[in-house]
């Protein structure tokens, strides 16, 4: 069973507002992700990380920015919130060369 | 072209049925394969993986790897009502996943 929460479940906020999801994993992977997915949707890669102060973009920035200051912490920050950004977020990592683990995701409302 | 093929369904078979799902990929370099199952409104949970080709049973599932036609499978036998789903293939090469767009199946009752 894999060791990878997100916080929160479930949000709903206004547009233009800043809003942080969380993710963290205690497996000490070294490689971190953030993928968004909409309903019956394929899943599109936003960011990642190969570990501590390393963080790439995706083909998907989606005008966030993430951060890796601890191994087991991965947040995914939106500046400004816009109602395109509805959709359920995902967080992943695995170690080099291995299977991937997902969290419980997190659903994304903007109004 | 897309990296992963996979058929959307969806997908309805009743219970006790083999489910058969299917991937095509056209990256000759990927080595690492991996089935997930995600439930509505749920993160994917990963139900198998293989790193060569071959077949890898685990209880009622078995994935089969086919690198020379660059096909994988997931069978799912004496399939029940809490395997409605759908189901995602992935694989990669390194550092990079690629997702199929995930398979839609119900188990009747």
């Amino acid at each position: 069973e894999a060791d990878i929460y997100q916080t929160p479940r479930y949000l709903v906020i206004g547009t233009g507002k800043k809003i942080t999801l969380e993710c963290s994993q205690t497996m000490g992977h070294d490689k971190m992700y953030w993928y968004q997915q909409d309903p019956g949707m394929e899943l599109h890669l936003i960011h990642y990380s190969y570990g501590v102060n390393s963080t790439e973009k995706g083909d998907l920035s989606s005008e966030s920015t993430v951060s890796r200051i601890r191994t087991e912490h991965f947040p995914l920050t939106l500046e400004s919130a816009r109602p395109s950004h509805t959709s359920q977020y995902l967080c992943a990592s695995n170690d080099p060369g291995r299977e991937q683990y997902f969290g419980p995701g997190t659903r994304l409302t903007v109004t | 072209q897309k990296e992963v093929e996979q058929d959307p369904g969806p997908l309805s078979v009743p219970e006790g049925a083999i489910v058969s799902l299917n991937c095509t990929y056209s990256n000759s370099a990927f080595q690492y394969f991996m089935w997930y199952r995600q439930y509505s409104r749920k993160g994917p949970e990963l139900l198998m993986y293989t790193y060569s080709s071959g077949n890898k049973e685990d209880g009622r599932f078995t994935a089969q790897v086919d690198k020379s036609s660059k096909y994988i499978s997931l069978f799912i036998r004496d399939s029940q009502p809490s395997d409605s789903a759908t189901y995602l293939c992935a694989m990669s090469a390194g550092n990079q996943f690629y997702f199929g767009t995930g398979t839609s199946l119900t188990v009747i009752p």
